[in-house]
């Protein structure tokens, strides 16, 4: 069974550009969820996404946004970006219902000049 | 609000001696609690979760974690430290009402020296 994809796995912009990544979860899963990752900050959540719609919204700016795609693909998408949002974007997929576990990608590593 | 406490950002143990991370959390509502290992360049793999079934939870790679209400606690243990099990181990805690929102700990750095 393929595991959760992210793409790109590392990429490099420029502040005030925007950026858009994006998650194949495992196949049946319908949960998605983004998390950032940072030396400072830990590991945040960002949001979770079920069947399309968005379930629940960490607190981040509404420059971070995201969409989830019938297939349950996902994407997340950055604007105007700033230095701080260098960071490891974590994806995850999960069945959806009740506690389950987290699948986790790789990541995609952002790096902001 | 829930939150979790991780004491010990790095912690070196010998091979073949225990292994013990430490994790309290805070939580007003029943927690669900997690490990998680996390392997350089890599995601987060799950080691064993509590979900209010058995307070002592065995997990993967001879890991386990014992849920302990009255000190608030899950640490992590295993009783043989392996080179392999050399990597950032997470605590993490929701709730019934936000499953896939997880408050994570800042991390412990496990070394384990030959």
């Amino acid at each position: 069974k393929a595991g959760v994809t992210q793409t790109p796995r590392y990429l490099i912009k420029t502040r005030g550009q925007q950026v858009t990544l994006s998650c194949s979860p495992i196949s049946g899963h319908r949960s998605v969820s983004w998390y950032q990752q940072t030396p400072g900050q830990g590991l945040q959540f960002l949001f979770e996404y079920f069947s399309e719609t968005q379930r629940n919204k960490g607190n981040f700016p509404g420059r971070f946004s995201g969409r989830q795609f019938s297939n349950s693909r996902s994407e997340m998408n950055v604007s105007t970006l700033e230095l701080g949002d260098s960071a490891l974007y974590l994806c995850a997929s999960s069945g959806g219902q009740g506690v389950g576990e987290l699948f986790f990608g790789e990541g995609s590593r952002l790096t902001v000049l | 609000a829930q939150s979790v406490t991780q004491l010990g950002s790095h912690v070196s143990v010998s091979e073949g001696a225990l292994v013990l991370l430490r994790c309290n959390y805070s939580s007003s509502v029943p927690p669900y609690l997690f490990w998680y290992v996390q392997y350089p360049n890599q995601g987060l793999q799950l080691l064993l979760k509590y979900t209010s079934a058995a307070t002592l939870v065995k997990g993967i790679n001879g890991f386990e974690a014992e849920f302990k209400k009255s000190e608030t606690s899950f640490h992590l243990t295993k009783p043989s430290a392996h080179m392999s099990d050399a990597a950032e181990y997470f605590c993490a805690v929701t709730s019934s009402g936000s499953a896939r929102q997880l408050t994570f700990g800042s991390g412990t750095q496990l070394t384990v020296l030959p």
